[in-house]
């Protein structure tokens, strides 16, 4: 069965760092976004793309936050310069477009220190 | 804000009974849908009720919508310990369609063998 794949699946930086977090979303979907989740807790919506741009973001995905796709598989997160309160579990997932149901890897933990 | 809360945000049975979670939600929609995730991994899709649809059953779950008061409740029938997850609902509104969808807080269940 296709599925989400994100790598890598636990990140330890320090503060002031870049970091990317990667995604491949199933092959044949059209919108895929970025979700964040702290310690458990609501599952907050970054930002979503869609025909190579992005369609919609939340207020949390401040210019600290870039999303890319480079080459029509990866879908790549980046946080220019991480906080403490970056620390979370991103999540990618993507949508074909017709069922309205969305695909969720299985997280990248990040922890900022 | 488009989605609203979930109730109860924890909620604890016996193996056998029925569970009830519900959901309220601010803005009109296209789509309400489930999803479920088991500690530290990824959300999983359930089951997704269109904005005309007022009821629907997948298995063991059924799910009510109603639009007027801009709530929808999950019930699982007959629960197993297997059951044990949170559970969120989202929602894409008819504004932002599957540009933007917001995930509620989520239903903590416990089910006890």
């Amino acid at each position: 069965e296709p599925e989400v794949t994100q790598t890598p699946s636990h990140q330890v930086t320090q503060m002031g760092q870049e970091v990317i977090l990667r995604c491949v979303p199933i092959s044949n979907h059209l919108y895929f976004y970025w979700y964040r989740q702290i310690l458990g807790q609501k599952v907050e919506f970054l930002v979503s793309f869609y025909n190579n741009e992005i369609s919609e973001k939340s207020e949390i995905f401040d210019d600290q936050f870039s999303v890319e796709r480079p080459d029509g598989s990866n879908f790549t997160l980046k946080i220019r310069s991480t906080k403490l309160e970056d620390s979370a579990m991103y999540f990618c997932a993507s949508l074909w477009g017709n069922t309205g149901e969305l695909f969720f890897g299985e997280g990248s933990r990040l922890t900022v220190l | 804000s488009q989605q609203g809360e979930e109730d109860p945000q924890a909620l604890s049975i016996q193996e056998g009974e029925n569970a009830t979670m519900n959901c309220s939600y601010k803005t009109s929609i296209n789509n309400l849908q489930w999803y479920r995730q088991n500690s530290g991994r990824g959300l999983v899709h359930l089951i997704l009720i269109r904005s005309n649809e007022r009821e629907k059953h997948s298995g063991r779950l059924r799910v009510t919508l109603d639009t007027s008061k801009k709530s929808s409740s999950l019930l699982i029938t007959a629960s197993r310990a297997a059951d044990t997850a949170s559970y969120f609902c989202a929602t894409d509104a008819m504004k932002t369609s599957y540009d933007k969808v917001i995930f509620g807080p989520g239903t903590s269940l416990s089910v006890i063998p």
